[in-house]
């Protein structure tokens, strides 16, 4: 049991480079989430997808695009990354019924554009 | 929208000592939840404690103790006997449970670094 699992750790892109941060979960959880942590400003949510097949945009969605490819995997992509983009990103997990209320981190992608 | 206030940048304690970890909120939702998040330098986000809010009782776990005041939108993190494992960046998140577009999310506030002393 894995938990939630994030690839690549670490990144480094060229302004202009696209990428795409993968993340897995085996919680059997219907909601996922990409959050991005800059310093000082604690984590914010850049999209997320309450269920498969769904997803809705957060506070900072602006050069991100996003796939729910199933119940397991939820993918972010940076098509033209910017040095703006520099910043530690995680997925989260979680169910919306009260009983699976918490959300549970991956162990984060660090990405540094230059 | 909600947001969340932190503001002690920066916490430092005695081994063994207590520290309090303040945390302040606005919402105009009655029904939400309220997380403590600790994070160490290896990055993980690890919940440590949660409190719903039509609970009155203050949420604890072991160590960990929260006191809430929800007329005072107030969410503060009690850490007991201080350990040198403790040392991290805490966070406080607010997540709505009202239903709609924001069900499910977390906003977090600043992070609150502690220094354990021993």
């Amino acid at each position: 049991n894995a938990g939630v699992t994030q690839t690549p750790k670490f990144q480094v892109l060229k302004t202009g480079q696209s990428m795409t941060l993968q993340c897995a979960q085996d919680m059997n959880h219907n909601s996922m989430y990409w959050y991005r942590q800059d310093p000082g400003m604690g984590l914010r949510l850049i999209y997320y997808s309450a269920s498969e097949g769904t997803t809705d945009k957060g506070e900072v969605p602006n050069g991100y695009n996003v796939s729910r490819l199933n119940k397991r995997e939820f993918s972010l992509r940076l098509e033209s990354a910017a040095p703006s983009q520099t910043s530690v990103y995680f997925c989260a997990t979680g169910g919306l019924a009260a009983s699976t209320d918490t959300q549970y981190f991956g162990p984060g992608t660090r990405l540094t554009v230059l | 929208a909600q947001t969340v206030t932190q503001s002690q940048p920066e916490m430092s304690v005695q081994e063994a000592e207590t520290v309090t970890l303040s945390c302040t909120y606005d919402t105009s939702e009655s029904d939400y939840y309220l997380f403590w998040y600790k994070q160490p330098p290896s990055r993980q986000m690890i919940l440590v404690i949660r409190q719903e809010a039509y609970k009155q009782q203050n949420a604890t776990e072991n160590r960990f103790s929260v006191n809430f005041q929800k007329a005072a939108k107030s969410f503060s993190l009690k850490i007991s006997d201080s350990q040198l494992g403790d040392a991290a960046m805490y966070f406080c998140a607010y997540r709505s449970n009202a239903g709609g577009t924001s069900y499910g999310k977390l906003t977090f506030g600043q992070g609150t670094i502690l220094t354990v002393h021993p």
